[in-house]
């Protein structure tokens, strides 16, 4: 079955370490993004990539890092500079970049704890 | 620059009754817009869609949207609600042609038997 697979789906963490969070996808898009996710904030977007090996910055950028070597791999660093990392983390992907009308596919999350 | 707003972060409903979560948009440009659902820690699944070829939206599950320009609005309603929709539901937009999606803050349904 296609789909975005996010391991794992709970993490703890040290303050102070960072972290790597993993986002696979096997549906061969071009398009992926992180997005951060705290109660009654929605989702923000962290970082996303138009296609193999370029990403961009997004709203909420400061503390993480994410590499797009593969297509179908896109993981996050949550770095220890991010001054507030827990939170539910999620994954997303589209076909291509700038096709407006398709939907985003979501992968189940990691949920992040440090302490 | 776009922007989504939600009325109300917790809507609670009767099991039978009408379903209806508010979403009004800000755009500078028409845009593409879409509800989302999600479970209780799970992904995001997609309910449905505007994308210009109709007003009135249908979607998964029964839900439905209706476009009002005049009114920068996207509501979703289902007309009798079921214990199975207890979950949080999201208004995102996009400008045309498209790219990044704004969420809005989600309302969060809870269904009452």
């Amino acid at each position: 079955d296609g789909g975005i697979t996010q391991s794992p789906k709970y993490l703890f963490r040290k303050e102070g370490q960072n972290v790597t969070l993993s986002c696979e996808q096997n549906l061969n898009h071009d398009a992926m993004y992180w997005y951060r996710q705290d109660p009654g904030q929605g989702l923000r977007l962290i970082y996303y990539s138009q296609i193999v090996n370029d990403f961009q910055k997004g709203d909420i950028a400061e503390g993480y890092s994410v590499s797009r070597e593969k297509k179908e791999s896109f993981p996050l660093t949550v770095t220890s500079a991010q001054k507030n990392p827990t939170a539910f983390y999620l994954c997303a992907s589209t076909p291509r970049w700038g096709a407006g009308a398709m939907e985003q596919y979501f992968g189940p999350g990691t949920r992040l704890t440090v302490t | 620059a776009q922007s989504v707003t939600q009325l109300g972060s917790h809507v609670s409903v009767s099991e039978g009754a009408l379903v209806l979560l508010r979403c009004n948009y800000s755009s500078s440009v028409p845009p593409y817009l879409f509800w989302y659902v999600q479970y209780p820690n799970q992904g995001l699944q997609l309910l449905l869609k505007y994308t210009s070829a109709a007003t009135l939206v249908k979607g998964i599950n029964g839900f439905e949207a209706e476009f009002k320009k005049s009114e920068t609005s996207f509501h979703l309603t289902k007309p009798s609600a079921h214990m199975s929709d207890a979950a949080e539901y999201f208004c995102a937009v996009t400008p045309k042609p498209g790219g990044k999606l704004q969420f809005g803050a989600g309302t969060q349904v809870v269904v009452t038997p």
